[in-house]
């Protein structure tokens, strides 16, 4: 089983929609991110999280809004979609150490139409 | 400046030889370096990460490290088909905690 997954994997919905992308681990790690990408701007961060109690604002975190629910899981939202949020989310994880090295989902991409 | 810069355009090489990828970075105070691979469509993998000035080989990866002038670059020796991949580096940022990627180098090796 994969040690970072994301549901949806593929969503599609419309401009004003609620939507919300789950990321879980069983990686064991306390640190969790979310990005997005888009064609020629790289990964940017949205949120990130160090604990259940730690959330931090990133790069774009306008629009967006996260609920760490538990060491394991992550939740982003989308208040009210509009369609320059079609890309490609994901979410990933590093331990507490000194290392830095980020695991990542296998994305979900998001279409608002 | 740009936290973590990949200038360079698609990279085209023929199978077997070697692909190099550079990646320069503004905070000095960063003290780990990483490569991902990214195939089209899917999520970034971990290939390679250097914390120390110099060399570090794995496999068919050298990643490169030289603190003084800011860089570091990735070898991919005897390239496969297979390595035709966008290549992310990314750097940690001091007192920052988090990871700065750069844009990506597309490699494409040729048959």
């Amino acid at each position: 089983d994969a040690d970072v997954t994301q549901t949806p994997r593929n969503r599609i919905t419309k401009t004003g929609k609620r939507i919300m992308l789950e990321c879980s681990q069983t990686k064991g790690h306390d640190r969790m991110y979310w990005y997005r990408q888009d064609p020629g701007l790289g990964l940017r961060l949205i949120y990130y999280s160090f604990d259940v109690k730690d959330i931090n604002k990133g790069e774009i975190s306008d629009g967006y809004s996260v609920s760490r629910q538990a060491q394991a899981k992550f939740s982003l939202s989308l208040e009210s979609a509009i369609p320059n949020q079609t890309a490609l989310y994901f979410c990933a994880t590093s331990s507490s150490g000194l290392s830095y090295e980020q695991y990542f989902g296998p994305g979900t991409r998001l279409t608002v139409t | 400046q740009k936290e973590v810069e990949q200038n360079s355009g698609p990279l085209s090489v023929p199978e077997g030889a070697i692909a190099s990828l550079n990646c320069t970075y503004s905070d000095r105070g960063s003290q780990s370096f990483f490569w991902y691979r990214q195939y089209s469509g899917k999520s970034p993998e971990l290939i390679m990460f250097i914390y120390s000035n110099g060399d570090k080989e794995d496999g068919r990866f050298t990643a490169q490290l030289n603190k003084a002038s800011q860089y570091v670059s990735l070898l991919i020796r005897d390239s496969q088909p297979s390595d035709s991949a966008t290549y992310l580096c990314a750097v940690n940022l001091w007192g920052n905690n988090r990871l700065a990627f750069g844009k990506g180098n597309q490699v494409v090796v040729i048959p």
